[in-house]
């Protein structure tokens, strides 16, 4: 069974930075792209960033470029956010999401529960 | 980017009835990169359908999508009490990456 489980969200003042993990398991990580996406609390759904198979390959949305970045680990199957100079529109929860094999990667066929991020002085 | 409207916005229908939900793009969406997505309230969302009409594993099919080009639309038969949630769909365009979500249908109990 495919599990994601997010960690790191706490209450952060804004320019404060935060890592966000995920710990995955149920199946071949190294196999797939992996996403994070986006809630602000009762509102739509945001695409952030992906990271490929290998990690040699990084997008972000224009709203977290050069503030956010996305790295994993696969020796320990495991999905990271660094998030740097944190605003108070940041504050969301935070999915990690498994890209499918279809798509390139880009159509997202699991997801974690979240871990919410809270930007406020 | 491209930019997603769906429509409407909140649908109240009943339990049995025919769901009709649309999706327009701002431009072109390549090669029916068109996915859509169920939420529930508290819950992660669930992929139902990608590459504009071919349902993902589990998925009933009363779910079904169609559409082409800028136009775009999830149909579901016969409603189903479970299926009252908020309804996503996204593109994912291939090269360079561009992912982005429409504002969601809610789709309520009439």
């Amino acid at each position: 069974e495919v599990q994601l489980v997010e960690s790191g969200g706490v209450v952060v003042q804004p320019g404060g930075s935060l890592r966000l993990s995920c710990a995955a398991s149920g199946f071949t990580f190294d196999d797939y792209t992996m996403h994070w996406v986006r809630q602000a609390p009762g509102k739509g759904l945001e695409w952030v960033s992906l990271i490929s198979w290998d990690g040699g390959s990084t997008y972000y949305a224009d709203s977290v470029k050069g503030r956010f970045t996305i790295s994993r680990d696969n020796s320990k199957n495991s999905l990271y956010l660094q998030m740097n100079s944190l605003r108070t529109e940041d504050t969301a929860l935070y999915y990690c999401a498994k890209g499918a094999r279809y798509s390139y990667g880009r159509v997202f066929d699991y997801w974690g529960q979240g871990t919410l991020v809270t930007v406020s002085s | 980017e491209i930019v997603l409207t769906q429509s409407p916005g909140t649908l109240s229908l009943s339990p049995g009835e025919r769901a009709t939900l649309s999706c327009r793009a701002s431009q072109s969406v390549s090669s029916s990169y068109l996915a859509w997505y169920q939420q529930k309230p508290g819950q992660a969302p669930r992929l139902l359908i990608y590459g504009a009409s071919s349902r993902a594993t589990g998925i009933p099919d009363r779910f079904s999508g169609s559409g082409s080009g800028t136009d775009f639309t999830l149909t579901i038969s016969r409603l189903e009490p479970e299926d009252f949630a908020v309804y996503y769909c996204q593109q994912y365009g291939s090269s360079p990456p561009s992912i982005t979500f429409g504002q969601g249908t809610r789709l309520e109990i009439k």
